[in-house]
């Protein structure tokens, strides 16, 4: 079955750039997407058809996809970016997520 | 807005039943295929079954598949999940969520969840 990869953390200042990496098998050839979530919510899509924002969300949300890695790019990080964030592409008619980054504004 | 509330969650013992909805509003229901996710405690999020529109064509993960049912009533605007046969390890949060296709000279080439309900708390124990 598909698997994707993801680092199980990262750190960044505010106002720093963060970038989370999703690794999976011949990834680029698919559309990847990122939902965020914090804290006793439900996930939030941020991006989908791998660099497309949904309507309100912010511009420092960008994302990427090329050979087997997916990117979401934070910038200008914000203490409300802090949360866990899960990338997950369509393969053979089943959603498959990521392992999850939580990602630790300090 | 749209807007998906989820119920039926609770308590059940291991080998019992539980069926879960989704009631949506805000959309045209029966344009949209539908989906359930579930997060275990302190997990990550897990897809779980993924219906169509209208309701012909289901999908299952191969940890429920064989144990438990999707489907929906476009008249109700509802999305049912029938979860049998329960063990420990289906306890989790289990969401309802909206599919938001891309679509490429009219193959679908991508699916992603764009709206998501509260969820609703599965604790399978005896």
């Amino acid at each position: 079955s598909y698997e994707l990869t993801q680092p199980p953390s990262v750190s960044v200042s505010p106002g720093q750039t963060a970038s989370i990496t999703c690794s999976g098998d011949k990834l680029g050839d698919k559309y990847a997407c990122w939902y965020q979530q914090k804290p006793g919510q439900s996930p939030v899509l941020v991006i989908y058809q791998d660099s497309k924002r949904p309507s309100g969300i912010p511009e420092r949300f960008s994302g990427s996809n090329s050979g087997n890695t997916a990117t979401l790019t934070i910038s200008g990080t914000q203490a409300m970016d802090e949360a866990d964030y899960y990338c997950q592409a369509w393969d053979s008619s089943r959603y498959v997520f990521g392992t999850g980054t939580k990602v630790t504004v300090l | 807005e749209v807007q998906l509330v989820e119920s039926g969650g609770g308590l059940v013992q291991p080998g019992g039943s539980l069926r879960l909805s989704c009631a949506a509003s805000g959309l045209t229901f029966s344009s949209y295929a539908m989906n359930w996710v579930r997060q275990a405690p302190g997990k990550g999020l897990e897809w779980v079954s993924g219906i169509s529109g209208g309701g012909g064509s289901t999908y299952y993960a191969d940890s429920v598949k064989g144990r438990f049912t999707i489907s929906r009533d476009n008249s109700k605007n509802t999305l049912y999940l029938q979860m049998n046969s329960l063990r420990a390890e289906d306890t989790a949060v289990y969401y309802c969520a909206k599919v938001l296709v891309t679509m490429v000279r009219g193959v679908v080439k991508g699916c992603y969840l764009d709206y998501w309900g509260q969820g609703t708390l599965v604790t399978v124990s005896s």
